[in-house]
């Protein structure tokens, strides 16, 4: 199965840094990488995603980079502000039994100091 | 544009006891699934579903039963409770991927907001 790893467990920055935060996956047929933000008490939501026929992808002040032949992927966040502080999650999609299935990172504490 | 639903939001059991986690979602989803999230664990995939009347084990279904009787509808009970179980419980929805090409958008996860369970 797929196995994905993330890092760092937890970052700090302070507001108006850049934060980045890696993931790396073992599963060369997966092909859709998702990140999700989850602010305290809340489920995760959606914030950006990457489809393997694209390298970079970016909105705003986030964006998303992949490399498919070293099978990681990075989340890029600048000009960090508090309300970015959560904890993000990267996901890889693989397929099974017909679908695409994703697997989770453990995630990662993102703190934005004022 | 209710999104997911999940209730109850918090639930205290016995050893023992059973319970049903229930989960709805109003987008016409075909991929239903249920997670736990357990500190430093990440998110742990427990069942899905990929339509209805279809169901299939994640990475830990020990102790849990689904069913998907519904489109809309995909509730998780736990058999008999056990403090292993106390967690952060999520379900999540998305359109079916498929591999095949579509919207991006499609096929990201739409989350509840979680059911606090402990076992005592």
């Amino acid at each position: 199965g797929e196995n994905v790893e993330q890092h760092p467990s937890t970052l700090s920055v302070q507001e108006g840094d850049s934060a980045v935060i890696k993931c790396t996956y073992s599963d060369s047929a997966s092909n859709y990488f998702p990140w999700y933000k989850q602010e305290l008490g809340k489920g995760p939501q959606l914030i950006i995603d990457i489809r393997s026929n694209v390298g970079e992808k970016k909105d705003q002040r986030i964006a998303v980079t992949l490399n498919k032949t070293a099978k990681h992927f990075s989340l890029h966040i600048t000009e960090t502000q508090p309300e970015d502080s959560a904890v993000y999650f990267c996901a890889a999609s693989r397929k099974s039994g017909g679908s695409y299935i994703p697997t989770f990172g453990r995630g990662t504490s993102l703190i934005v100091h004022p | 544009n209710a999104g997911v639903t999940q209730t109850p939001k918090f639930q205290v059991l016995k050893t023992g006891q059973s319970m049903t986690l229930q989960c709805a979602q109003d987008m016409n989803h075909e991929y239903m699934s249920w997670y736990r999230q357990d500190p430093g664990m990440g998110l742990r995939l427990i069942h899905y579903s990929v339509g209805a009347g279809i169901t299939d084990q994640g990475e830990v279904p020990n102790g849990y039963n689904v069913s998907r009787s519904t489109t809309e509808d995909f509730p998780l009970r736990l058999l008999s409770a056990a403090p292993s179980q106390t967690s952060v419980y999520f379900c999540a929805s998305s359109y079916r991927h498929t591999g095949s090409p579509g919207p991006i958008y499609r096929y990201g996860y739409t989350f509840g907001s979680g059911t606090r369970l402990t076992v005592v």
